[in-house]
């Protein structure tokens, strides 16, 4: 069964620039999540999906960052205009039923 | 808002001794998992625990449950070089409007001297 896969892997980018993260989750999982994860912290939700539905985003800072996830299936996370604070790995994660997530492996974003 | 706090945060061990390390929450719920995570990589499934008591064992790895307590402990035995690496606890808070969302500790770096 092949896993969740995310690209890019790495990302540098200067400051008010914009960025796209893509995430496949495994196929036939309902629930998308994104965290994100600043070095030295545990992942923090942003947002979380059940099929093309989102299920909560009050921790995503929406005047910069924005998701979709169309089709049920898919997802992008966007953020315009970056911000130093954003660099950090962005980790995608799915799962069937509101249990066990299967985390992919990542995309470690520089804003410099 | 629900917390998790792990301890400690840090720990270096020689090989061979045994070790734990906690995680305590700050609300009620059964559902606790462990991850271990390689630098650079992402999380890897360690331990799913699902009910008071519940306690799970993989080689040199121990992990259980106390809900009444709002405690999980991973117990590390003879330890060895490849444990070295970040433990997460995570809680779900059983909240269906959270959608199962999961809450992390910051983190336990384990550190494995000969």
């Amino acid at each position: 069964e092949a896993g969740v896969a995310q690209s890019p892997r790495y990302k540098i980018i200067e400051k008010r620039q914009s960025v796209a993260f893509w995430c496949n989750p495994i196929s036939g999982h309902a629930t998308l999540y994104w965290y994100q994860q600043i070095l030295g912290q545990g992942p923090k939700l942003l947002i979380q999906f059940q099929n093309n539905g989102v299920v909560d985003d009050s921790q995503l800072p929406k005047d910069r960052f924005s998701a979709e996830r169309l089709k049920g299936v898919d997802s992008t996370l966007k953020i315009q205009p970056a911000k130093l604070e954003d660099s950090a790995v962005y980790l995608c994660a799915s799962s069937p039923a509101g249990y066990e997530q299967y985390f992919g492996p990542g995309t470690r974003l520089t804003v410099t | 808002e629900l917390k998790v706090e792990q301890n400690p945060l840090f720990l270096s061990m020689q090989e061979g001794k045994n070790y734990t390390i906690y995680c305590n929450y700050s609300t009620t719920s059964d559902r606790l998992y462990w991850y271990r995570q390689d630098p650079g990589k992402s999380l890897e499934s360690l331990f799913v625990l699902l009910s008071n008591g519940a306690v799970k064992q993989e080689g040199r790895l121990m992990a259980s449950l106390d809900t009444k307590a709002r405690l999980s402990t991973l117990h590390i035995t003879a330890a060895v070089h490849d444990l070295s690496a970040t433990y997460f606890c995570a809680v779900d808070p059983l909240d269906s409007n959270s959608g199962y969302a999961l809450n992390f500790g910051k983190g336990t770096s384990l550190l494995v001297t000969p």
